[in-house]
């Protein structure tokens, strides 16, 4: 199974409104990512949170970290159209050698 | 700076061919990721390859196989291809530190019919 669990799935919201996604993992981490998707497109990364960070801000992005729940959050503010994507989160752990990526949620942003 | 490059862009193949993907990475960046995304099983990690040395391997069939040049260019091969090898096949390059940001390419489509 994958280490990452994205919640939800998809969600739709308007724009001007935030966005929170939510990532739930399983095993001991160095850092997260979160990686964006526009459709049938390669990957962009966003944001990257080391283990020993709680919260990590990127213009309208801001990212929590809760080791101790083994979880993390994105969150995007004041969301436009152009933010519709499928949000990834992707996990170092400190027993593997390369990243692992959950399922994605995918973000619809209605004008 | 360029980014990464991946061609074909899209293909069909039948059951039974093979197929070749190309990639070229960053200039400077020496690791290069092949994932395969599909909409059941998500991004599934195939393998890396860091200074022409296969450093990480996923847990697909022999039938899937890669390597890498000394220009970092890499290229991933799929052989006697399956109806269940229609994905997207994506690559990522990266300077190679473990756990580090990867820089994707747009993908190659893949359709096997």
């Amino acid at each position: 199974s994958q280490q990452g669990e994205e919640d939800p799935q998809a969600l739709s919201i308007q724009e001007g409104e935030n966005a929170t996604m939510n990532c739930s993992y399983k095993t001991s981490i160095n850092n997260l990512q979160w990686y964006r998707q526009n459709s049938g497109r390669g990957l962009v990364h966003l944001i990257l949170i080391r283990s020993n960070e709680r919260e990590k801000h990127s213009g309208r992005l801001r990212v929590t970290l809760d080791t101790s729940k083994k979880s993390s959050s994105l969150l995007i503010t004041a969301s436009r159209a152009a933010d519709t994507a499928s949000y990834f989160c992707a996990t170092d752990l400190t027993s593997g050698s390369r990243l692992t990526f959950g399922e994605g949620t995918q973000l619809t942003v209605n004008p | 700076k360029a980014g990464v490059t991946q061609t074909p862009r899209y293909l069909i193949k039948t059951r039974g061919q093979q197929v070749t993907l190309s990639c070229s990475p960053i200039s400077g960046h020496r690791s290069v990721s092949w994932y395969q995304q599909t909409p059941g099983q998500g991004l599934q990690f195939l393998f890396e390859y860091f200074s022409e040395t296969q450093r990480n391997k996923g847990n697909f069939p022999g039938r899937f196989s890669g390597r890498q040049f000394s220009n970092s260019r890499s290229e991933m091969n799929v052989s006697t291809l399956e109806l269940g090898d229609s994905a997207l096949y994506l690559c990522a390059s990266s300077s190679g530190l473990v756990g580090g940001e990867l820089f994707f390419g747009e993908g190659s489509r893949l359709t096997v019919l």
